[in-house]
C-alpha cells in the first residue's frame, strides 16, 4: 500500500547551514507529493508540493525535487533560520486509491531546531 | 478570509465520557477529512466527508467513534467513552474539491485522564 518514510530526527543545525530531510515513499498509482509544517502549538501548514515526476516544488527558500526514479521527495533549504525551527510532515496523495481522492499518507514527521 | 477552526484547541476528559470536536472548513469547501496524530507519529487519517455524506471511514476505529457533516453548521468528530488512549490531537483539512490541496485547522488536543 501507500506509505511515506522520512528521515528520523531530531535535526539540530547552525543557523546559516545546509538543510536536507530525506523522504521516500511507495505509492501504486502517480501520487501527489507535499512538504507540511508544523509549528509548536499549530496545525500544519503546506510548504511545497510536486503533483508530477521531475516537479520542483518551492517556497521561502525551501525546494523539493518529485524524483520517480528514486521514489523520493527530498527537502532541502540552503542557509536556514532559527524560525524554521519546526516540525516537517513529507506526505503523499494517490488519487489511484479508490474513492477516497485527496486523502493524504504522512511520514513521521521529522524536527528540525536551528540555533543561531 | 478566515481558514479552518477547529474547537476546542484543548480538551479534558475522564475515562468514559463523551468528547466532540468541531471542525468549520474553509468558506467554500465542502469537503473535511479528519486526522489523528499520536505522540511522536504522523497524521493518520481518519475519515472523509461531504456535506450530509460520509465518503470513506476506513481509517475510524470501529467503535465509539462517529462522525458528520451536516447541511448546515461544522463537522463534528464524536468519541465515547473515551479511553486513555484516545489522548491525541485531531486535525480537521478541508478542500473545495476532492483531490485539490487540503488547508489544515490548528487541531484539538484532547487529553483523557
Amino acid at each position: 500500500g501507500d506509505s511515506v518514510t522520512q528521515m528520523e530526527g531530531p535535526v539540530t543545525l547552525s543557523e546559516e547551514a545546509f538543510l536536507t530531510i530525506n523522504c521516500t515513499y511507495t505509492a501504486t498509482g502517480y501520487p501527489s507529493l507535499f512538504w507540511y509544517v508544523q509549528y509548536p502549538g499549530e496545525g500544519l501548514q503546506l510548504l511545497l508540493k510536486a503533483t508530477k515526476a521531475d516537479d520542483k516544488g518551492s517556497n521561502k527558500g525551501f525546494e523539493a525535487t518529485y524524483r520517480k526514479e528514486t521514489t523520493s521527495f527530498h527537502l532541502e533549504k540552503g542557509s536556514v533560520q532559527v524560525s524554521d525551527s519546526a516540525v516537517y510532515f513529507c506526505a503523499l496523495s494517490d488519487p489511484d486509491r479508490g474513492s477516497t481522492l485527496g486523502r493524504l499518507y504522512f511520514g513521521r514527521g521529522t524536527q528540525l531546531t536551528v540555533w543561531p | 478570509n478566515a481558514g479552518v477552526m477547529q474547537n476546542p484547541r484543548h480538551l479534558v476528559r475522564r475515562r468514559g465520557q463523551e468528547a466532540r470536536l468541531r471542525c468549520s472548513p474553509m468558506k467554500g469547501h465542502s469537503h473535511v477529512y479528519w486526522y489523528r496524530q499520536l505522540p511522536e507519529e504522523g497524521l493518520k487519517f481518519m475519515v472523509y466527508l461531504q456535506k450530509e455524506n460520509i465518503i470513506d471511514e476506513s481509517g475510524m476505529p470501529k467503535e465509539r467513534f462517529s462522525a458528520e457533516f451536516p447541511k448546515e453548521g461544522p463537522s463534528i468528530l464524536r468519541i465515547q467513552q473515551v479511553v486513555r488512549g484516545d489522548s491525541a490531537a485531531y486535525f480537521c483539512a478541508s478542500v473545495g474539491l476532492a483531490g485539490e490541496t487540503q488547508y489544515f485547522g490548528p487541531g484539538t488536543r484532547l487529553l483523557v485522564l
